[in-house]
């Protein structure tokens, strides 16, 4: 059964750099045709796509966040990242990753999701 | 400013059957597949229906999509209470190069 869990800390500084980490069991994140994303969820706001990444290592973000985004992936652990620079109390967020059935398609199944919180 | 709109908030009794409408335009739902998500109070998104209308193993056939146009809905029959939740549309846009959802319809069962 295919689980994602993401980590990473809850509490980031305005102008640093938010890292997180989503660790997959279940799937290798190289297997052929996977794609790997990541959703964020402002609080008592709606969902934003902020990127994903192919099982052969390409990316396709969110064109509003892709100054600012990288995400990649690490097969000896079967997690894959994300980091978004510079940011600011708009991306206080929950942060989802989750599984993408393309890039064009669907997110199923996703990881239970993580607060960030952007302050001083 | 979501790219597809959805009404914010949609009510129904036990055993009603109530719509939740998501429209776009001719990049995004009048081009590619639409996908509907419910996230229960507290919890994560789960994938409610996929490619406009097909239903992921375990969803009940209660649930049910449709698209016409740059239009898509998502109809729930016999409402129970544990139908309470956010439901959220979603589709590709060929114009933004991204994946865009709907704001969110809240859907109370009264």
């Amino acid at each position: 059964q295919l689980q994602l869990q993401e980590s990473g800390p809850g509490l980031v500084k305005p102008s640093e750099t938010l890292s997180l980490t989503c660790t997959v069991s279940g799937a290798s994140i190289r297997t052929t045709s996977h794609f790997w994303g990541w959703i964020r969820q402002p609080p008592g706001k709606g969902l934003e796509w902020i990127g994903t990444l192919s099982y052969t290592g390409i990316t396709h973000y969110n064109p509003s966040l892709k100054s600012r985004i990288a995400i990649s992936g690490d097969t000896s652990n079967n997690q894959f990242s994300l980091w978004l620079s510079s940011v600011t109390a708009a991306d206080t967020a929950v942060y989802y990753c989750a599984r993408h059935d393309s890039p064009r398609g669907y997110f199923d199944p996703w990881g239970q999701g993580t607060l960030v919180t952007v302050s001083s | 400013q979501s790219v597809l709109t959805q009404p914010p908030s949609a009510s129904g009794t036990p055993g009603q059957r109530v719509t939740i409408s998501c429209s776009g335009s001719s990049p995004n739902i009048g081009s590619n597949y639409v996908y509907w998500y419910q996230q229960l109070p507290g919890t994560a998104p789960k994938l409610l229906i996929y490619r406009n209308n097909q239903r992921p193993s375990g969803v009940p056939d209660r649930f049910s999509g449709s698209k016409s146009g740059t239009s898509a809905s998502l109809a729930i029959s016999g409402l129970r209470s544990e139908d309470e939740a956010d439901y959220y549309c979603a589709a590709w846009d060929d114009s933004l190069s991204g994946v865009v959802f709907g704001g969110g319809t809240k859907l109370t069962v009264l």
